[in-house]
């Protein structure tokens, strides 16, 4: 199977800063990743697919790139509306496997 | 917008089957190209996907449920289900059904049901 690791695992940033996390894939995966938001007790959301292609309805703010296997997941202006954990997601070849999550707070 | 809704017993015994429904909004469900998957999620830890059907009734599963998933699907009913045997305590969890793009974009979610596996 694939390893998805996320980092940080968990992040408090101001409103209005900019938020990074990444994705390293344990082996390549061309540009073949996802990524959900995930709102407490709320089931995940689909936010970029195709490592950085936007799903219909989700703001800008929201973007992602990279290929292979180091991929970045941005939050350009974060928001009070963005507390959730985001995961990334591959599908170089099944089994479909996700990241560990990064909590992202508001400070 | 597709909605999904799962349905289940909430406590399932150890050693026992572990059954969900998950019911598709109506004109969705006969989309060609299209999977549904089950995914679950136990409290405080990542999702893991369990496997993914087509309307055609074609499965894949995850290697690590394999001998013990079973997914099927009702187009006729507009739903599909998970049956999980031979459970124990490390199959609490919340579980979500989940259309999947391509087969490998799951675009949209259910709610989530918690099957708690206790005596």
């Amino acid at each position: 199977d694939i390893q998805m690791t996320q980092s940080p695992s968990s992040l408090s940033a101001s409103v209005g800063d900019r938020v990074t996390i990444t994705c390293q894939a344990s082996q390549d995966i061309s540009t073949y990743l996802n990524w959900y938001q995930q709102r407490p007790g709320k089931a995940p959301k689909l936010l970029i697919y195709d490592a950085s292609n936007f799903e219909a309805g989700v703001p800008s703010r929201f973007s992602g790139s990279g290929s292979g296997t180091d991929f970045t997941f941005t939050i350009s202006s974060l928001q009070p509306e963005d507390v959730a954990t985001y995961y990334c997601q591959h599908y170089q070849f099944l089994p479909l496997t996700f990241g560990g999550g990064t909590k992202v707070e508001i400070k | 917008q597709v909605q999904l809704q799962e349905a289940g017993p909430g406590l399932v015994k150890p050693s026992q089957t572990l059954s969900l429904t998950c019911t598709v909004s109506a004109g969705f469900f006969s989309t060609g190209n299209y999977y549904w998957s089950w995914i679950r999620q136990p409290a405080g830890k990542e999702l893991e996907w369990i496997g993914r059907i087509d309307s055609s009734g074609s499965t894949n599963y995850n290697p690590s449920f394999e001998s013990r998933v079973t997914i099927s699907v009702d187009t006729s009913k507009n739903r599909f289900s998970l049956r999980l045997s031979s459970v124990t305590a490390a199959d609490t969890a919340v579980y979500y059904c989940a259309t999947t793009r391509r087969g490998v974009i799951f675009d949209f979610w259910g709610q989530g049901t918690l099957v708690t596996v206790s005596s």
